[in-house]
């Protein structure tokens, strides 16, 4: 039982280049998202997938695109980078509960944009 | 949607209780406090939850005022291993918790 595992763990890309973040959680999780965290930040919800078959945006889904692949992957894809979207990106799932929410985290996917 | 006030850092002796205390005044009456640390940049790791009552694991308690507008986390013999950022956290819809900049516990030998 792996958890929550991201590829790659490490990235650096040029401006304008593409790039897709791979999640996949061996679980059986409903929901599954993606964060970004910037230096001294705390997370912020880039996209969130609450079930198979569907996505939506969070706080700041500018410049990313998501695919729930299946139930147990969620990538993300940057089209076109941009320096302002060098962070650590973190995956995270949970199971369907009602009330709580209590998300899995993965390792982060740091990458850096020149 | 509720958001959370936490001091940006606090010290703890190895071997003594951490408190760590969370403002959360705009909660609403459904809405749960969650706590999470993140140790030197790895990913979150959940810690405890609760919504009215207070709360123990095997990891810590949390204690929510009866107003709810206020919780503290307890690590009840803080070790050196307990050196991260702790979040405190209210849900603010289905699918989304506000994670604010959190407290940086350093727990001291």
């Amino acid at each position: 039982n792996a958890g929550v595992t991201q590829t790659p763990k490490f990235q650096v890309l040029k401006t304008g280049q593409s790039m897709t973040l791979q999640c996949a959680q061996d679980m059986n999780h409903n929901s599954m998202y993606w964060y970004r965290q910037d230096p001294g930040m705390g997370l912020r919800l880039i996209y969130y997938s609450a079930s198979e078959g569907t996505t939506d945006k969070g706080e700041v889904p500018n410049g990313y695109n998501v695919s729930r692949l299946n139930k147990r992957e969620f990538s993300l894809r940057l089209e076109s980078a941009a320096p302002s979207q060098t962070s650590v990106y973190f995956c995270a799932s949970r199971p369907y509960r009602a009330g709580a929410n209590v998300l899995t985290f993965g390792a982060g996917s740091r990458l850096t944009v020149l | 949607d509720a958001k959370t006030t936490q001091p940006p850092s606090m010290d703890c002796a190895e071997g003594r209780a951490a408190n760590l205390p969370c403002n959360h005044s705009t909660i609403s009456g459904n809405e749960y406090v969650y706590w999470y640390r993140q140790i030197h940049s790895q990913g979150p790791q959940y810690i405890i939850h609760g919504l009215k009552n207070n709360e123990t694991n095997e990891m810590a308690s949390l204690i929510i005022t009866e107003d709810r507008k206020s919780s503290t986390l307890i690590l009840p013999h803080a070790t050196l291993r307990d050196t991260a950022v702790y979040y405190c956290i209210v849900q603010t819809g289905a699918n989304n918790l506000f994670f604010g900049t959190g407290t940086r516990l350093t727990v001291i030998p």
